[in-house]
């Protein structure tokens, strides 16, 4: 049972253009969730995080947003550039529990 | 700080036969985590050390995973006997804190490939 899905395996967008990246949870007990960001060969590194007290939550390109009734959140990068180009993953955790998502695969076309 | 190591970076092993990943977290954190990365599955929390006790082993798959973490500075993940399926990158993160509510540190992964 897939507590945290990433319906989108990919995703192109523009250079420029703003890129939404969706994440759904199923858990009501999570309340923190975070972004990671991962290259080709590399381990992910951390993009940015929200608590559930929150519904928005900025880092200058990168904002997340999270719809707790819906138990949904999105990360909006503006404007998209070539290195942002990656893998991007959804966590969701509580009591130090952590579950990903499978992630979305972000391509920004020249 | 060099960040969080692992060895080796690749592994390509023969069904049946024992491997062993190796991480050194980053000097300070009190956490410390292994994941398994695959196509179907994404990314799974196998188990997570606090203070080089394991907290939560759940996300082992069956009896032939084992981790350990002897002392603050050294963690392996052991596989006996390795099975194909158990090809995959696991990757080693560690952080200090509030666990899973902080930013984790990545390792570069250990690639595994069992034939």
């Amino acid at each position: 049972d897939q507590q945290v899905k990433q319906n989108s395996p990919s995703l192109s967008v523009q250079e420029g253009r703003i890129s939404i990246l969706n994440c759904d949870y199923t858990n009501s007990m999570f309340d923190y969730f975070l972004w990671y960001k991962k290259y080709p060969a590399e381990g992910p590194t951390f993009l940015i995080s929200i608590s559930s007290i929150k519904d928005k939550n900025e880092d200058g390109r990168f904002t997340v947003f999270l719809n707790k009734s819906a138990k949904h959140l999105s990360l909006h990068i503006v404007p998209s550039q070539p290195g942002d180009s990656a893998v991007y993953f959804c966590a969701a955790s509580y009591d130090d529990k952590i579950i990903f998502g499978k992630g979305t695969r972000l391509h920004i076309l020249p | 700080d060099a960040g969080v190591i692992q060895s080796p970076r690749h592994e390509v092993t023969e069904m049946g036969q024992e491997v062993t990943l190796r991480c050194k977290p980053i000097s300070g954190h009190d956490y410390l985590f292994w994941y398994r990365q695959t196509m179907m599955r994404g990314l799974e929390l196998l188990i997570y050390f606090n203070n080089n006790v394991p907290i939560d082993d759940s996300g082992m798959p069956e009896d032939r995973f084992s981790a350990k973490m002897p002392n603050a500075s050294f963690s392996t993940l052991k596989i006996q006997p390795s099975e194909p399926r158990d090809s995959a990158v696991y990757f080693c993160a560690s952080t200090t804190g509030g666990g899973s509510y902080n930013e984790q540190f990545f390792g570069p992964g250990t690639r595994l490939t069992v034939l």
